[in-house]
Formats: structure tokens, sequence, C-alpha cells
């Protein structure tokens, strides 16, 4: 049973900085390209950032694209999302998700449980 | 960037009715790359169909899914309780990865 347990969540002011840690386990990390996927309080689901399985291709929705950066650590097992000047809009659960592929963004087949972002002052 | 609005976004029926939710894209969803999710207050996404059509791991059968194009069913073939939820349409065939709004099946 895939297990991903994210964590680094909290309350941050406007224009801080945050990072999100991912840990996987129970599959092979390195073999699948993982995911950011984010849900605002009463909201739908947005997807946020991809990255390969050998961490050579990324990609982000352009609301984050210069403030956020996904990152993976193979020999650790772990999947990253720093986040600086961090905005109200961006207030909303995280969810690392895993892709059914190693190479290309396509669909979540394991999700984690999720850690909540809140940014207010 | 590919646009999903799924409709109705709340649909209230009684368990063992049948539900069907729509998703249309804004633009044809290239080789049928068409994903559905549930959710569950207070909980992640679950996967449920993946290709349009393709049931994932465990789910069962009462769950099926139909679409090509711009327009996508999904379909609950009798309701138990547990189906209560909500349910998202995504698309991967193009970049970025999009969403639908979600539809609410809710107990009448």
């Amino acid at each position: 049973q895939v297990q991903l347990v994210e964590s680094g969540g909290g309350v941050v002011q406007p224009g801080g900085s945050l990072r999100l840690s991912c840990a996987a386990s129970e599959f092979i990390f390195s073999n699948y390209a993982m995911h950011w996927v984010r849900q605002a309080p009463g909201k739908g689901l947005e997807w946020v950032a991809f990255i390969r399985s050998d961490g050579s291709n990324i990609y982000y929705i352009d609301s984050v694209k210069g403030r956020f950066t996904i990152s993976r650590d193979n020999s650790k097992n772990t999947l990253y999302l720093q986040m600086n000047t961090l905005r109200p809009e961006d207030t909303a659960v995280y969810y690392c998700a895993k892709d059914v592929s190693s190479w290309s963004a396509y669909y979540f087949d394991s999700w984690g449980q999720g850690t909540l972002v809140s940014v207010s002052s | 960037e590919i646009v999903l609005t799924q409709s109705p976004g709340t649909l209230s029926l009684s368990p063992g009715e049948r539900a069907t939710l729509s998703c249309r894209s804004s633009q044809s969803v290239r080789s049928t790359s068409l994903a559905w999710y549930q959710q569950k207050p207070g909980q992640a996404p679950r996967l449920l169909i993946y290709g349009a059509s393709s049931r994932a791991t465990g789910i069962s059968d009462r769950f099926s899914a139909s679409g090509s194009g711009t327009d996508f069913t999904l379909t609950i073939s009798r309701l138990e309780p547990e189906d209560f939820a909500v349910y998202y349409c995504q698309q991967y065939g193009s970049s970025p990865l999009t969403f639908g709004g979600g539809t609410k099946v809710e107990i009448k």
C-alpha cells in the first residue's frame, strides 16, 4: 500500500516562506513522477507542480512560477515544495500525489493526506 | 489551458438511484486522457477512472465512464451510502493539467 505523508504546513504571513515535505514509502519512489496539488478551503482541486522521476523535468502552474520550487531526493524517498513570497491566495491544503508514469504528467493514483498552508497577517 | 466544466454542480439522489455526471472540455482532450476522482469530506481524492473509461484498481463496477473529444460522463449505476461525495474530472492530455470544478452527489 503506497504511503505518502506530507508535513511542513502552517500559518505564515504574506511574503513569507514555507517548505513542504512528502515522505514516500511502500513503492519505488525513484521510478515515478510526482506532483503537488492544492485545494483552497471549500474549493476544487488545482494542480501546482510536477517533477519527473529523475528530477530532469519540472513544470509549474503559472501562478506559482518564480515563487515555488519542486524538488526531490530519491535517496531519502522525499518530495519537497519550497514556497516563497506566499500570498493569501496560496492558502490551501497541499497534497503530494504519485503519477502512474515515470516520465510524463498523467494522472494521480495515490495521494497523501494533505498539509494545510494558511497565509494570513 | 483546457477548461473542464462539470455539471450539475449538485446532484440530489436517493440510495439505489442512478447518478450521471458530466464533464465538458473547452478543447478536445487528446487520446481520451481523462480521469475521474472521488473525494469525501476531510479525505484526499481517490482515483476512480483513467483513460476516460478504465476503472482503477479496486473500484466497484457500479462506476462506469465514457466519452471522448469534449464530452465525458461518469455513471454510478446504483448509489450506495458510501458513494455520496464530490467527484472531479481531470484532463492530462495537455499542459497544464486541469480539473473540473466538481459535482457533489448528496443524499436526497
